[in-house]
This record gives structure tokens, C-alpha cells and sequence, in this order.
């Protein structure tokens, strides 16, 4: 149980169009989702916390025009890489919080963006 | 606020030897301590957590960590490592008093276990 699921897995888009990402809690109900990116060799940085029918919160330096996050249903959230430049090329990964424990973040599998 | 180091970009052994995976961490008040594996291009695979209770915590895969609160620590260790443990492990911390669920990551260390 406990499962997170990311779609796309992976995407290549040219510069200046947008992508969305899509990150669902399969068989629980996520009342908190995360959204992390990591940079090759690095560590997770979190971009942002959204709840389910509210607006996210950002992190520090983390661009709210540019990563747009909606998180519509307690097992659905996105995340819209709007005008996206090749700097924005990175790994991407959610998680979701609110499942069989309330302790753990359980963990999509990622999405890897290049832009072109 | 809160924080993990984890000292070793990168710990080298070898199979059928001791791992050990270091990591420390700072909350200002009570933590809830987890271990994270990486494999290339995935997500995290969740190894174990440390809530409450007995100190030494048993998790998936053979794996265990050891709470010390006097020290500040969470390292992770195997018994006898396996070239399937081969991965990128990462620890994080929740500050139980802090609002939210938020998890700080450290920075990672790399696994090379050779056969």
C-alpha cells in the first residue's frame, strides 16, 4: 500500500512551452503533497507544500509564477513548469503525506524534464 | 530550525562486510528521524524511521539505524552488504513541534559496495 505514482516519467519540451506533472496517491488520500527537484549527484530541494483545495506555499527563492502547483482532490496534484528554459531541466519528484501512517512522506517515482 | 549532515559524500566496502552510513542532525525540539535509498532515475525508497520508543530501529532490506539523542545521530547500518546496496542513501528529520510535515534532507552519500 502506500503508493505514489508520477506521470510523465519522462519529458523533453522545447524551450519556452510549459509541462505539466502529475503526481497521485493511488491508494490512500493525501491531504499534503510535496514537490521536491534535485539536480544530478545533489540532494532534494523542496520547492513547495500543497493541501488539498488551498493555495501551495513556496519555499524561499522558489519561483510561484514559474512552478505553478494545484492539488484539485486529496489524490492528485500538478505541477506546471510554466516558459520553461533549459535551467529548469532537473529531476522532479513528489510526495504525499497522509496515508496508512502520519509520520512518513511516501515518494512518487520522479519525472525527468529536459528543455530543449 | 532543522538540519542534517551526512559527513561522507561516499563509503566504499566490501561485500559481505559492515556498512555504515553516518548522519547527525539539529531540531530544536524532538525528531523524527528517516532513512531514504535512491537508485538511478528513481524515486525514494523508504529503508526505516525513528518516532519513538527502543532506540535501535530494524528496517527493510537487512537495514538499521541507531537513535542517540546525547549525540545527535541516526546512522545507518547493515550487518553484511550486499552489491544490490549499491545506491545513493539519504537521511532526513521532521522537528515534531514544528507546524507542518516538512522533512529536511541531507546531502546524501553514495554506497559503492564491491563485489
Amino acid at each position: 500500500g502506500a503508493v505514489v505514482s508520477q506521470h510523465p516519467s519522462w519529458v523533453i519540451c522545447k524551450s519556452g512551452t510549459s509541462v505539466k506533472i502529475e503526481c497521485r496517491s493511488l491508494d490512500f488520500q493525501a491531504t499534503t503533497m510535496f514537490w521536491y527537484r534535485q539536480f544530478p549527484k545533489q540532494s532534494l530541494m523542496l520547492m513547495a507544500t500543497s493541501n488539498e483545495g488551498s493555495k501551495a506555499t513556496y519555499e524561499q527563492g522558489v519561483e510561484k509564477d514559474k512552478f505553478l502547483i494545484n492539488h484539485a482532490s486529496l489524490t492528485l496534484s500538478t505541477l506546471t513548469v510554466t516558459s520553461a528554459h533549459p535551467e529548469d531541466s532537473s529531476f522532479y519528484i513528489c510526495s504525499a503525506w497522509g496515508g496508512y501512517s502520519s509520520y512518513e512522506q511516501y515518494f512518487g517515482p520522479g519525472t525527468r524534464l529536459t528543455v530543449t | 530550525a532543522q538540519s542534517v549532515a551526512q559527513p561522507e559524500d561516499q563509503v566504499k566496502v566490501a561485500e559481505g562486510n559492515p556498512l555504515t552510513v553516518k548522519c547527525t542532525y539539529s531540531v530544536s525540539g524532538n525528531p523524527y528521524l528517516f532513512w531514504y535509498v535512491q537508485y538511478p532515475n528513481r524515486g525514494l525508497q523508504f529503508l526505516l524511521k525513528y518516532i519513538t520508543g527502543d532506540n535501535l530501529v530494524k528496517g527493510s532490506y537487512g537495514f538499521e539505524a541507531e537513535f542517540n539523542k546525547s549525540q545527535t545521530s541516526f546512522h545507518l547500518k547493515k550487518p553484511s552488504a550486499l552489491v544490490s546496496d549499491s545506491a545513493l542513501y539519504f537521511c532526513a528529520v521532521r522537528d515534531v513541534e514544528a507546524a507542518g510535515n516538512k522533512l529536511t534532507f541531507g546531502g546524501g552519500t553514495r554506497v559503492l559496495v564491491k563485489p
